[in-house]
């Protein structure tokens, strides 16, 4: 199976800030690799897909990189509304996995 | 409006069967795949399984296969999983969310319920 690692874990920032988040799989994965945000109490929303692709409604303000093994989630000019966990979510292959999270937090 | 709403969750005793549901409208659902992902209580997200559009090809994480299996009724817009010989480990909100495509190998889980819960406890 496939693993991810994500990092960090947590991370406080200040309003305005830019944020970084990072995945790596166990494998190249190609650019089957989306990201989800998910606020206390509600289901995760889905915030990139294919590595670097925006859904519909997503501010152009979060950003992803990569393909093969590194990836990248970009938030500019963090808003109030952007604190969250954040998950990655690997869709090479069967069984799919998330990687551990990372919780946003307000300086 | 895509709509997914869970149901079937609740306290069951270890070792017990329990089937959710998950009712979906909104869209044509016997076009797309769907997936069942869990959340155990203040921890991550974790993919449980995924059927493609007609239910032929489906797929199980490692934690889950032999003990739970993924079903859907196209002329009910309903998606299931029996769950069998469960364990404290389970407990957890589960989620149904519809994947981009049909073959629910490589899509994207783009829209999601808000979960059931089930609590495995004595």
């Amino acid at each position: 199976d496939i693993q991810m690692t994500q990092s960090p874990s947590s991370l406080s920032a200040s309003i305005g800030d830019t944020v970084t988040i990072t995945c790596r799989a166990s494998q190249s994965i190609d650019n089957y690799l989306h990201w989800y945000q998910q606020k206390p109490g509600k289901a995760p929303k889905l915030l990139i897909f294919a590595a670097s692709s925006l859904p519909r409604g997503i501010p152009s303000r979060f950003s992803g990189g990569g393909s093969g093994t590194d990836f990248t989630l970009t938030i500019r000019n963090l808003q109030p509304e952007d604190f969250a966990t954040f998950y990655c979510l690997q869709g090479y292959s069967p069984p799919h996995t998330f990687g551990q999270g990372t919780k946003l937090e307000i300086k | 409006d895509v709509q997914l709403v869970e149901s079937g969750g609740g306290l069951v005793q270890p070792g017990g069967p329990l089937t959710l549901s998950c009712s979906a409208s909104g869209f044509t659902y016997k076009n797309y795949a769907m997936s069942w992902v869990r959340q155990a209580p203040g921890k991550g997200l974790e993919w449980v399984s995924a059927i493609d559009r007609v239910g032929t090809r489906i797929y199980y994480a490692d934690s889950v296969k032999g003990r739970f299996t993924i079903s859907r009724d196209n002329s009910k817009d309903t998606l299931f999983l029996e769950v069998q010989s469960l364990r404290a480990e389970d407990t957890a909100l589960y989620y149904c969310a519809r994947l981009s495509g049909a073959s629910g190998y490589d899509d994207v889980p783009d829209y999601w319920g808000q979960g059931t819960l089930v609590t495995v406890s004595s």
